[in-house]
């Protein structure tokens, strides 16, 4: 099976503007979820979609938004971009959702905001 | 404040020998936890996890072990070999609530040959 795939890999914006992010989960996972990777901060989780809705959600401002297509795909959308908000974005699939399943994660979105 | 937290940002092995990673949590709600291997440029990968029902599990040269009362985990990995070399992250969950996942800030493992 194909991994997780996450487009585009590399990614320069500047302050104020907004940015798209993809994701692509493993072929049958219907979860999927979303963190942040900052220096010395490791993975903040965002949120997570199963079946098209949101089911969990971090701490994050209201500018990081989300949505998960029928064919499980999903896309992270953050508007009004801020310096801090350069960081590795990934996203991680499995199969259900349930506390004890496997994440697998994708090689990440790097987000430079100048 | 950190929930999760791993305290030695860097450790390094000789090859052959034993590494030791450790993790803290705060939060007596979690009750599973995972230990994820990350390398440059690549997501993480997934390498073993611990429900609360347990003190310990072992997979290959990998073996985890909880100790509740403490509120700490720690990763043994034997012997190390240089392909380890890598970022570990420590995670933990509430199973209830899904996977909202999290993470430690990751301890990064050299194995020197």
């Amino acid at each position: 099976k194909a991994g997780v795939t996450q487009t585009p890999r590399y990614l320069i914006k500047t302050r104020g503007q907004q940015v798209t992010l993809s994701c692509s989960p493993i072929s049958g996972h219907r979860s999927v979820s979303w963190y942040q990777q900052t220096p010395g901060q490791g993975l903040q989780f965002l949120f997570e979609y199963f079946s098209e809705t949101q089911r969990n959600k971090g701490n994050f401002p209201g500018r990081f938004s989300g949505r998960q297509f029928s064919n499980s795909r999903s896309e992270m959308n953050v508007s009004t971009l801020e310096l801090g908000d350069s960081a590795l974005y990934l996203c991680a699939s499995s199969p259900s959702g349930q506390g004890t399943d496997t994440q697998y994660f994708g090689p990440g979105t790097r987000l430079t905001v100048l | 404040d950190q929930q999760v937290k791993q305290n030695s940002p860097s450790l390094s092995v000789q090859e052959g020998r034993i590494s030791i990673l450790n993790c803290d949590y705060t939060n007596s709600m979690f009750d599973y936890f995972l230990w994820y291997k990350k390398y440059p440029a690549e997501g993480p990968t997934f390498l073993i996890s611990i429900s609360s029902i347990k003190d310990k599990n072992e997979d290959g040269r990998f073996t985890v072990f909880l100790n509740k009362s403490a509120k700490h985990l720690s990763l043994h990995i034997v012997p190390s070999q240089p392909g380890d070399s890598a970022v570990y992250f420590c995670a933990a969950s509430a199973m209830y609530y899904g996977q909202n996942f999290v993470f430690g800030p990751g301890t990064r493992l050299s194995v020197l040959p």
